[in-house]
């Protein structure tokens, strides 16, 4: 079975600072890797995915995230954060091939862009 | 075109009563997905639907959750008799078989509370 871990619940930034949102996951098989942003009173949106080739991805309102096998991590970087980010943020993984369609979450960073 | 949508968005009511969740997916995916967030945990996954058939309900937490999906299109969520530890927010989410790349699209959530 596969996991997620997401290290830090809460981060706080200030507006303009970079941020990195951690992301390690456990799998005994190739997954596909996702993150996913839920804004306040909104649902989930996917943000960025990795499926192959180039391990950096880059995704919707500035952010990016690096695939690295070796470490099993996806983290998420932004380099300047704005208040509009201040969100949920979820890594997600799913199985490459097999039965089980379903992405498994981690619990979730909140990220709080302080002015 | 419309996303996915739920309802009711919240719903409180008592120990013992009966809720039911409706989710409309997006026109033409086959795949339904039912997730559910407790308590800032984990979003853990229910169950799926391709078209009207169950394909994999393991996260089903007992007999007291029944889904449903008529006919292929909308589905529904019943939690009968509902429990203190059944509040949370249940995600629905949808996807084209057709894709490989595992993103789902999901609604904004019902959030259940449960007195």
């Amino acid at each position: 079975a596969q996991s997620v871990t997401q290290l830090d619940s809460q981060v706080p930034v200030f507006e303009e600072a970079p941020v990195e949102l951690r992301c390690n996951y456990s799998s005994s098989v190739s997954v596909y890797l996702f993150w996913y942003v839920q804004y306040p009173n909104q649902g989930l949106q996917l943000l960025l995915k990795y499926l192959s080739g180039s391990t950096l991805v880059k995704g919707i309102n500035g952010f990016e995230a690096e695939f690295n096998k070796s470490q099993t991590s996806f983290h998420l970087r932004k380099p300047s954060v704005h208040i509009s980010d201040t969100a949920e943020y979820f890594c997600a993984v799913r199985l490459l091939s097999g039965s089980a369609r379903q992405l498994t979450f981690g619990s979730g960073t909140q990220l709080t862009v302080l002015p | 075109e419309a996303g996915v949508t739920q309802f009711p968005s919240h719903s409180v009511i008592e120990k013992g009563q009966t809720v039911t969740l409706r989710c409309d997916p997006i026109s033409g995916h086959d795949n339904l997905y039912w997730y559910r967030r407790v308590m800032g945990k984990e979003i853990k996954f229910l169950l799926h639907f391709v078209k009207e058939s169950k394909q994999d309900e393991s996260g089903m937490p007992n007999n007291r959750f029944l889904a449903e999906r008529t006919g292929g299109t909308y589905s529904t969520l019943k939690v009968q008799p509902a429990e203190l530890e059944d509040s949370g927010v249940y995600f629905c989410a949808s996807s084209q078989v057709s894709s490989n790349t595992g993103e789902l699209f999901f609604g904004e959530g019902s959030r259940l509370t449960v007195l």
